[in-house]
């Protein structure tokens, strides 16, 4: 069966310091890989996806950056943190046609 | 306008009520439809999907979908208190990514 890897849990992070969250899929091939933020009462919103290794989309230009050096490898990074940078991120992998299934999510606070 | 729009509730109903949760869209090629329900602190789980027009029933979960009113909804029957969660519907053309509504709060008193 396939399951979703994401870590950590929750982060605190000062304002101007690095990030590195990960994701790794379990159980599948050549998925689609997707990072999400949702901040409250905004919705979940698209920064990044993936079709295949080396292919990412942004979908909000931003501090942020992602990177997908294996099949089954996600990767969210920042150089330098913002305070609006806070929120809920959330890993997903889809087959095409397919619904999506979600990390359990990260939970980042920038102070 | 925006692409999909859903009322952020809260909605509170008493156990045992039948709830509706709707949303509605501008974009005519969206074509996959799904709702899914968020505990809190959790990532979304997938609930119902549904490929183009037409209801599609799931134990006590029914979806529907009118693409000439560019309008979905969710009901939930027999609604329990685990019930109680954030429901997010999501959409997509097919080759591009969902976009989500921005949820639903739902509060199932017992």
């Amino acid at each position: 069966s396939q399951t979703i890897h994401q870590w950590p849990a929750t982060l605190v992070q000062p304002v101007g310091s690095p990030l590195s969250l990960e994701c790794t899929v379990e159980g599948t091939s050549n998925p689609n890989l997707y990072w999400y933020r949702q901040a409250a009462g905004r919705g979940l919103q698209l920064l990044f996806y993936s079709v295949g290794i080396g292919q990412i989309s942004s979908e909000v230009p931003q501090n942020l950056s992602a990177s997908r050096p294996q099949d089954r490898q996600f990767i969210l990074s920042s150089k330098k943190l913002l305070l609006s940078d806070s929120g809920f991120y959330l890993c997903a992998w889809a087959l095409p046609g397919y619904g999506y299934t979600f990390g359990s999510g990260t939970r980042l606070t920038v102070v | 306008q925006k692409e999909v729009e859903q009322d952020p509730g809260p909605l509170s109903v008493p156990e045992g009520a039948i709830v509706s949760l709707n949303c509605t869209y501008s974009n005519s090629a969206f074509q996959y439809f799904m709702w899914y329900r968020q505990y809190s602190r959790k990532g979304p789980e997938l609930l119902m999907y549904t490929y183009s027009s037409g209801n599609k029933e799931d134990g006590r979960f029914t979806a529907q979908v009118d693409k000439s009113s560019k309008y979905i909804s969710l009901f939930i029957r027999d609604s329990q208190p685990s019930d109680s969660a954030t429901y997010l519907c999501a959409m997509s053309a097919g080759n591009t990514p969902l976009v989500f509504g921005k949820g639903t709060r739902l509060s199932v008193i017992a």
